[in-house]
């Protein structure tokens, strides 16, 4: 069964560099048709897609994050991983990993349990 | 990219129905059946209960389903439980591999 675990700093100071990592247990991040991305979610808050990434290395971002945000993968590690520069107040969110399929679903089948990023000095 | 707006709340009491809508443009949801919806309990994880407009993945109750009429889709959920309590989100996947969430909406069964 397909796990995804979202890991990094839970506490990050304004104007530094937040970064975060999902592993992928159970299957391989190289698979055809799967997508690989990052979801947030503020407190109180709705769900903000934030980048996706394929195995290969094609990227999409948020037009509204994108000028801050870089996305990679590391096929050996069956890792992806998010940085988000320039960090504010408003970064603080719970950030999600998670399974985008592309062959039938056309949505993310697979979450993580999401981790609590705190931006604050 | 513009959110597609959802109504920010519904409610129902057990056993009745609710319809939550997600309305875009002619250029997103009008145009494309790739929409999702989600559903949010507190405190976890999203959970995908519909893809393509109207299909539902292995494990998701019959109770559930979708649809989409112009540039409005639905989420209906029938006979409702105190378990459907919760938030749902509808989602796009654009022609440009990007994604657009609703605002989502919160279910409170009465």
């Amino acid at each position: 069964q397909l796990q995804l675990q979202e890991s990094g700093p839970g506490l990050v100071k304004p104007s530094e560099a937040l970064s975060l990592t999902c592993t992928v247990s159970g299957g391989s991040i190289s698979r055809s048709t799967y997508y690989w991305g990052w979801i947030r979610q503020p407190p109180g808050k709705g769900l903000e897609w934030i980048a996706t990434i394929y195995y290969s290395g094609s990227t999409y971002y948020n037009p509204s994050l994108k000028s801050r945000v870089t996305i990679s993968v590391d096929t050996s590690k069956n890792q992806f991983s998010l940085k988000l520069r320039s960090v504010t107040a408003a970064d603080t969110a719970v950030y999600y990993c998670a399974r985008l399929e592309t062959y039938y679903y056309y949505a993310m089948d697979v979450w993580g349990q999401g981790t609590t990023v705190t931006v604050s000095s | 990219q513009s959110a597609l707006t959802q109504p920010p709340s519904v409610s129902g009491s057990p056993g009745q129905s609710v319809t939550i809508s997600c309305t875009g443009t002619s250029s997103d949801v009008g145009s494309y059946n790739r929409v999702s919806w989600y559903q949010q309990p507190p405190g976890t994880a999203p959970k995908l209960m519909i893809y393509e407009v109207s299909y539902r993945p292995s494990g998701v109750p019959d109770r559930f389903s979708g649809s989409k009429s112009g540039n409005t889709a639905s989420l209906t959920i029938s006979g409702l439980q105190a378990e459907d309590e919760a938030d749902y989100y509808c989602t796009l996947y654009t022609s440009s591999s990007t994604l657009l969430f609703g605002g989502g909406t919160k279910l409170t069964v009465l």
